[in-house]
């Protein structure tokens, strides 16, 4: 079975800080990771994705994420917040090979706000 | 391409009802699935198709129907809707084969059940 974690709920960052948002997995297999965003009233847009190559994994909108096995993490950064990275952001782990690896678990979020 | 379709975009249901969530999508993908999303919750998968005429459950399947006669498209039923599928609903595709890792979702539907 599979799970992840993502600490807390709400993150508030000030414009032009940095954005930091955590996420801890379990997976009995090697995983894929993913990170979603989803601004309001709208559908999930996939960020980035670890599927086992480069443990450093670059996505849109200046994002990056870095696969740490030691640590079961998959915390997601950005340098500098913008006022337009104000969303709600998912963690999700899926299995890596086998025939699973188009179910996702998914984390319960983390709300993150921009203040100017 | 239009990529992952859903209707309707609101639904209001009486304790009872039943209807039906429509998604298609037209990227030829193998794979579909069915989600919802909950307030603290995140996302959990209802059901899920491997590919025409094959369906399985989820991590929350009660109360719901599925059904996949084309690749085209993954009807989500409410046989009698309850207050507890007060919810919003996603619909996810992606590729087959070695390709089939990242999903492309729907833009939701929000169904609300008195």
């Amino acid at each position: 079975a599979q799970s992840v974690t993502q600490l807390g709920s709400h993150v508030s960052v000030s414009e032009g800080a940095l954005v930091l948002l955590r996420c801890n997995y379990s997976s009995s297999v090697p995983p894929y990771l993913f990170w979603y965003v989803q601004y309001p009233n709208q559908g999930l847009q996939l960020l980035l994705k670890y599927t086992s190559a480069a443990t450093l994994v670059k996505g849109i909108n200046g994002f990056e994420a870095e696969f740490k096995k030691s640590e079961t993490s998959f915390h997601l950064t950005k340098p500098s917040a913008h006022m337009s990275d104000a969303a709600e952001y998912f963690c999700a782990v899926s299995e890596n090979g086998g025939g699973s690896n188009y179910k996702l678990t998914f984390g319960k979020g983390t709300l993150l706000t921009v203040n100017p | 391409n239009a990529g992952v379709t859903q209707t309707p975009k609101f639904q209001v249901l009486k304790t009872g009802q039943s209807m039906t969530l429509q998604c298609a999508q037209d990227m030829n993908h193998e794979y579909m699935s069915w989600y919802r999303q909950d307030p603290g919750m995140g996302l959990r998968l209802i059901h899920y198709s491997v590919g025409a005429g094959i369906t399985d459950q989820g991590e929350v399947p009660n109360g719901y129907n599925v059904s996949r006669s084309t690749t085209e498209d993954f009807p989500l039923r409410l046989l009698s809707a309850a207050p507890s599928q007060t919810s919003v609903y996603f619909c996810a595709s992606s590729e087959g084969g070695p390709r089939r890792i990242e999903q492309f979702f729907g833009p939701g539907t929000r169904l609300t059940v008195l």
